[in-house]
């Protein structure tokens, strides 16, 4: 059963960059065609699909947040990471990731989320 | 895609039959999952492909429709069932979610 496990600081400054990982578990993240993607949601409010990185290394993300966001993935370390810069308050939220069922849309596995707050 | 989903909460009573809508922005077939979300946890899928459970989701959920207008029904709500539903479409990227509905006890 695949685990995913997100981590980085829960505090980030205005103008900065959001920098997290998400750590798989139970899975090789470079094995099977699974497309490993990054959610958010702010404070009481849904959810938002920031982007995916399929296990060959192309990424794909959203229009609205493509100009800052960078999803990469560390096969050494079954690992994969989101960088999101020039942050504002408005990037205030949970940030989840997240692996689909190998159809590239649906999400069978979720971390837990981590909370990250943009504030000086 | 836009999704719609209605109502944004409601309240219900334990063994009541509960039904929430989703209506999306264009057609988008059957494309449609929901999703249950406890406070402070993550989403569980529930339904895929409009009307498709997922593995272990009681059967008490679920699933109808095509093309703009979806429902996911709850046929005898059970204590653990109060959370807050999304729906999500897998027609085209950039994924989609509704913006949710909250059931609450009554």
């Amino acid at each position: 059963q695949v685990q995913l496990q997100e981590s980085g600081p829960g505090l980030v400054k205005p103008s900065q960059t959001l920098s997290l990982t998400c750590t798989v578990s139970g899975g090789s993240i470079s094995s099977g065609g699974y497309y490993w993607s990054w959610i958010r949601q702010h404070p009481g409010k849904g959810l938002e699909w920031i982007g995916y990185i399929y296990f060959s290394g192309i990424a794909y993300y959203s229009p609205s947040l493509k100009s800052r966001v960078t999803i990469s993935i560390d096969r050494s370390k079954n690992q994969f990471s989101l960088s999101l810069s020039s942050v504002t308050a408005a990037d205030t939220a949970v940030y989840f990731c997240a692996r689909d069922d190998s159809s590239g849309y649906v999400f069978p596995y979720w971390g837990q989320g981590t909370l990250v707050t943009v504030s000086s | 895609i836009q999704l719609t989903q209605s109502p944004s909460s409601l309240s219900a009573s334990v063994g009541d039959r509960v039904t929430i809508t989703c209506r999306a922005s264009q057609g988008i077939s059957s494309y449609l999952a929901w999703y249950q979300q406890k406070p402070g946890k993550a989403p569980k899928l529930l339904i895929y492909t409009a009307s498709t459970l997922h593995s272990g989701v009681p059967s008490r959920f679920s699933g109808s429709g095509s093309g703009t207008d979806f429902t996911l029904t709850i046929s005898s709500l059970d204590p653990e069932d109060f959370a807050t539903y999304y729906c999500q479409q897998l027609n085209s990227y950039p994924l989609t979610f509704g913006g949710g509905t909250r059931v609450e006890i009554k």
